[in-house]
């Protein structure tokens, strides 16, 4: 079953804009954490939001976390075409919880 | 260093047969997750081993198995294959099993005929 579930599930910008990405759970959490796939290949971990965390920022990626709500997004700034890819949000729900993942968004970037 | 590697890249497979997949984790990597994933479906998780125990399980049935080796290395065998197994099949693996970030190898897709 899935945990989160993001939305849009498919976003398409212009290089240099932002993209917003959402993600809501279901039930509390220990931790929230972002991948991103490329073309059906391996994911790749991008960050980590712990549920005593509300932001947090690695490069141009910035999460937030409103666990009164139960949501998260995820926000890439001045997007790049390589940014091409899918997103996948991941809970964790408490010790020896398994990592569940949503469905995901596919964003498109044009050049 | 060496990520997380997955044999074969690509299986092909007939209605019955049964099929079974490789993982070695990260050195130094204890814990090993196994997720499908087929298309329009997202990941489903299958199984996590850590220090040779299976500690959850996801909701497949029994002939969808694995064990972790001493070495920490993973098989997943999926018995009595059929058509709606074909997925492509990922292997993760984490220093520590309190699930943090997750490692993953590039997966090995499965095609049931």
């Amino acid at each position: 079953s899935q945990q989160g579930e993001e939305d849009p599930q498919a976003l398409s910008i212009q290089e240099g804009e932002n993209a917003t990405m959402n993600c809501s759970y279901k039930t509390s959490i220990n931790n929230l954490q972002w991948y991103r796939q490329n073309s059906g290949r391996g994911l790749v971990h991008l960050i980590l939001i712990r549920s005593n965390e509300r932001e947090k920022h690695s490069g141009r990626l910035r999460v937030t976390l409103d666990t009164s709500k139960k949501s998260s997004s995820l926000l890439i700034t001045a997007s790049r075409a390589a940014d091409t890819a899918s997103y996948f949000c991941a809970t964790v729900a408490g010790a020896n919880s398994k990592l569940t993942f949503g469905k995901g968004i596919t964003l498109s970037v044009r050049p | 260093e060496a990520g997380v590697t997955q044999s074969p890249t690509h299986l092909i497979k007939t209605r019955g047969q049964q099929a079974t997949l490789r993982c070695s984790p990260i050195s130094g990597h204890t814990s090993v997750y196994w997720y499908q994933q087929a298309l329009g479906l997202g990941l489903q998780f299958l199984l996590w081993y850590d220090e040779g125990e299976e500690r959850n399980r996801g909701n497949f049935p029994p002939r969808f198995s694995g064990r972790q080796f001493p070495n920490y290395s993973s098989e997943l065998n999926v018995n009595a294959l059929e058509l709606e197994d074909s997925a492509l099949y990922l292997c993760a693996s984490s220093l520590v099993q309190a699930v943090g970030e997750l490692f993953f190898g590039e997966g090995s897709r499965l095609t049931v005929l």
